[in-house]
This record gives C-alpha cells, sequence and structure tokens, in this order.
C-alpha cells in the first residue's frame, strides 16, 4: 500500500527565511508527486507537480521541489518566504495510471511571522 | 481558471439523516473524486468514478455511501445514514485526461457536522 510520511507537523518561521519541508512516499511502482497548498480558509491548490524528466521541479510562488528516487524523497523548498506563505502543504502521490487516487501526507502547518 | 465548486460549505445533520454533498466538476473533466478530512488526520481518499462508474473506492466507502453523476454536470456524494464519525470536511475533485495524468483539482470542500 503507498504511503507517504510528512516530518514536521509545524513549522514557525520569520520573513525572508528559507523553507524546506520533507516528504517521503512508500509505493511499489513508478509514481507521480505534488506538492498541493491550502491557505487558510480556502481549497488545495496544486503548488507543483513532478512526472517524469528533470527531478527538480519549479511550481508557482517561487517552490521548487527535488525528486530523489533513491529515498523515496520529494522535499519542498523556498529560499526566501512571505507572510503570505502561511499555509499548511500537503504531499501527494499516485500511481502512473489514469485515474489513481492521491495519498496524501498529513500535512505541514506553516506560520510565517512578519 | 475554472474552479470545481462544492455546496454547501457548511451542513449539519443529526445522526442517522441522509446527506447529499454536491460538487459541479470542473466541465471537461473526466475523472471525479470524493476525499475527506477528519479534523486532525490526513486527508483520504474515498471513491472515485470514470465513465459512469465506480472506479475505485476505499474500504472506508461502506454500503452508506453512494456517488452519482445525475445530469452530466453534477457529482454527489450520499451518506444513507450518518454517523458521528462522519463529521469531516469532504472534498471533491476532478481531472481531465492528459498525456502527462494531469493533477486533480480539488473544491472549497464540505464541511459536514453530524449531531
Amino acid at each position: 500500500a503507498q504511503s507517504v510520511s510528512q516530518h514536521n507537523h509545524h513549522v514557525i518561521l520569520s520573513e525572508a527565511a528559507s523553507l524546506e519541508l520533507g516528504c517521503n512516499y512508500s509505493y511499489g511502482g513508478t509514481v507521480n508527486l505534488f506538492w498541493y497548498v491550502q491557505y487558510p480558509g480556502q481549497h488545495l491548490q496544486l503548488l507543483l507537480k513532478y512526472f517524469s524528466g528533470d527531478p527538480l521541479v519549479k511550481g508557482i510562488k517561487g517552490f521548487e521541489a527535488e525528486f530523489i528516487k533513491s529515498k523515496f524523497s520529494f522535499n519542498l523548498r523556498k529560499p526566501s518566504v512571505q507572510w503570505s506563505d502561511t499555509a499548511e502543504y500537503f504531499c501527494a502521490v499516485n500511481g502512473k495510471a489514469a485515474g489513481n487516487k492521491l495519498t496524501f501526507g498529513g500535512g505541514t502547518r506553516v506560520l510565517v511571522k512578519p | 481558471e475554472p474552479e470545481v465548486t462544492q455546496t454547501p460549505s457548511h451542513q449539519v445533520t443529526q445522526m442517522g439523516q441522509e446527506v447529499i454533498l454536491r460538487c459541479v466538476p470542473i466541465s471537461n473533466h473526466l475523472y471525479f473524486y470524493w476525499y475527506r478530512q477528519i479534523l486532525g488526520q490526513k486527508v483520504e481518499f474515498l471513491v472515485s468514478f470514470y465513465n459512469n462508474e465506480i472506479s475505485e473506492k476505499s474500504e472506508i466507502f461502506d454500503d452508506q455511501f453512494s456517488v452519482e453523476r445525475p445530469d452530466g454536470s453534477n457529482f454527489t456524494l450520499k451518506i444513507r445514514s450518518t454517523k458521528l464519525e462522519d463529521s469531516a470536511m469532504y472534498f471533491c475533485a476532478s481531472r481531465d485526461w492528459t498525456a502527462d495524468f494531469g493533477p486533480q483539482h480539488f473544491g472549497d470542500g464540505t464541511r459536514l457536522s453530524i449531531l
């Protein structure tokens, strides 16, 4: 069965600090990987995705993530956060078959202090 | 940008009552999903739906649950006899068929509170 682990439940940092959120997955096959963000009171929005090719993917709002196959990891990074990055971040995985369900990590709540 | 819309945003229901959660997926999307998130827990997959039938369901999706696409635009989740433990945020999602397996787009969710 597939599973996703996010290492940090809560992260508090100041504006301009760098952010890295860990994500590890377990899946018996080739995967697609996603990071979603949920701003307070809003729906889940896609930040970035990895399907194949360059393991370093760039998403919206200055976020990037690196797929390291040997470590089963897909960590999210942002070099300099803003107060508006306060949100909950979810890592998710699905298998490479159309229609496959997403399996989510537990989420990381990020609070950026102004 | 097209959105997935869900109604109502908050539903309060007595235990044992039936509830229907409604979703309007993005119009050219072909795959539809329901997920739920119990407070403080992970987002969990409930069911996926394609070509007018369930393509996959989780062990949570027992006989109390059903889904329907009654009119080609709405996608509904029905819980026949609600239990306290059904209290959660329910998210609808949809995706199209693309060569690179496009991502799922989520609605704002319906907060279901069972009393």
